[in-house]
């Protein structure tokens, strides 16, 4: 059974960074992908970016471009989303994913970490 | 990257059918065979429920199906039941290793 696990929820002052991290398993990418998606209150899902270690570098939605990072650790199979200068509006929940490089759908999905920007 | 275009909401009686849209444009659901379907329920992570299209993973109901023509994607819901009440969203991939989600229809079984 493939599992996703997150860090726990955070709260963070604006202008501040959060760091949420997606511990799978050693090898996941070999042939799969890590994407993160979130998800305001009362609100729908929005694709942030993915890495694809076997692509290469990582790509971001237009959005988020200079504020948001995605890494991946093959050693340890965990994937890392920095999201800097947070304002009040990224107050969501961050869920990761992992992607699948021939059918690019997202098929098993962690639990989702809330993150609160608030002053 | 425009969100891609679904009804807000949809409702249905047990055992009835229900279709929900997902309209995108000719870079992202009409250039790709690859649109993907998830269920949320509240409080939990999506559910990948169709993938490239209208193939269905293992252990995904056989009521679910999804269909495309053009920029506009489709899921079919037949014999409506009272667990599939819940939100559901489109996605498409969109070239150069980028997705774009639809903005989520709620599903209601009356």
């Amino acid at each position: 059974q493939v599992q996703l696990v997150q860090s726990g929820a955070e709260v963070k002052k604006p202008g501040s960074s959060v760091r949420v991290s997606c511990r799978t398993y050693r090898g996941i990418f070999s042939n799969y992908g890590i994407t993160w998606v979130r998800q305001a209150p009362g609100h729908g899902l929005e694709w942030m970016g993915g890495t694809i270690p076997i692509f290469g570098k990582a790509n971001y939605a237009q959005k988020f471009q200079g504020r948001v990072t995605i890494t991946a650790d093959e050693s340890t199979g965990t994937a890392y989303m920095i999201l800097s200068n947070l304002k009040s509006d990224d107050t969501a929940v961050y869920y990761c994913a992992r992607s699948r490089t021939g059918t690019r759908d997202f098929d098993y999905w962690g639990q989702g970490t809330l993150v609160t920007v608030s002053s | 990257q425009s969100a891609l275009t679904q009804p807000a909401s949809v409702s249905g009686s047990p055992g009835q059918s229900i279709t929900i849209s997902c309209t995108g444009a000719s870079s992202d659901v009409g250039n790709y065979d690859l649109v993907s379907w998830y269920q949320q329920h509240p409080g939990k992570a999506p559910k990948l429920m169709i993938y490239e299209d209208n193939k269905r993973p293992s252990g995904v109901s056989d009521r679910f199906s999804g269909s495309k023509s053009g920029n506009t994607a489709s899921l079919t819901i037949s014999g409506l039941q009272a667990e599939d009440e819940g939100d559901y969203y489109c996605c498409s991939y969109a070239g150069s290793s980028t997705w774009v989600f639809g903005g989520g229809t709620r599903l209601t079984v009356l």
